[in-house]
């Protein structure tokens, strides 16, 4: 069964503590890509990966940091610096070829207070 | 990146056809039309993607006019489990190669 999976769907965490979100796909892409989505807000490119041990920074990086040192997780880690965490997290996947339809799986909430 | 506008909501009855329209003045001649649909607490889903005249798949039709500027995403005889938001998204296949999401329209599908 191909897809891609986020664990957990809910996260609590304090203030001050980093947390990673988990992001594994089954799909063999090569694109990963992580979004924010904020209530009533479309979603906010966070970093992207096209490739095993490379990533680009999206829209909004600052206080998050990601690795991709397998082709089928990219986990996020949202850090102390990151100002306002508590958000819906989506990873998402495509082929290189077509990154115009992406993948999404089921989301992350992250609650922080 | 070119930006998009569409209406913020939309009603519908159940079995009419819903067309929402999409504005993308400064589309580039390298970026393609992209729809989405998304359900409450759960990652989008792709819908149709196009770059001129007309696409036609299982759930959905993408018109797009020759100068390209707007899109509309066509749904046939929706039903209570379209409602659902709706994003239209240009997607340039140049360098940026990214996907920006505005707000989208919310469908709401009435009995």
């Amino acid at each position: 069964d191909g897809g891609i999976t986020q664990s957990p769907k809910y996260l609590f965490r304090k203030e001050g503590q980093n947390v990673t979100l988990s992001c594994e796909q089954n799909l063999n892409h090569d694109a990963m890509y992580w979004y924010r989505q904020d209530p009533g807000q479309g979603l906010r490119l966070i970093y992207y990966s096209q490739i095993v041990n490379d990533f680009q920074k999206g829209d909004i990086a600052e206080g998050y940091s990601v690795s991709r040192e397998k082709k089928e997780s990219f986990p996020l880690t949202v850090t102390s610096a990151q100002k306002n965490p508590t958000a819906f997290y989506l990873c998402a996947s495509s082929i290189a070829a077509a990154p115009y339809e992406q993948y999404f799986g089921p989301g992350t909430r992250l609650t922080v207070t | 990146l070119a930006k998009t506008t569409q209406p913020i909501s939309m009603d519908s009855y159940e079995g009419q056809e819903v067309n929402i329209t999409c504005s993308h003045n400064n589309i580039a001649t390298n970026d393609y039309i992209t729809w989405y649909q998304q359900f409450p607490s759960q990652g989008p889903r792709f819908i149709i993607q196009g770059y001129k005249t007309k696409v036609t798949n299982e759930v959905a039709s993408l018109f797009i006019p020759a100068d390209r500027k707007s899109s509309t995403l066509s749904l046939p005889r929706v039903s209570l489990s379209d409602t659902a938001v709706y994003y239209c998204l240009v997607f340039s296949s140049g360098s940026a190669r990214q996907l920006t999401f505005g707000s989208g329209t919310q469908l709401t599908v009435l009995p």
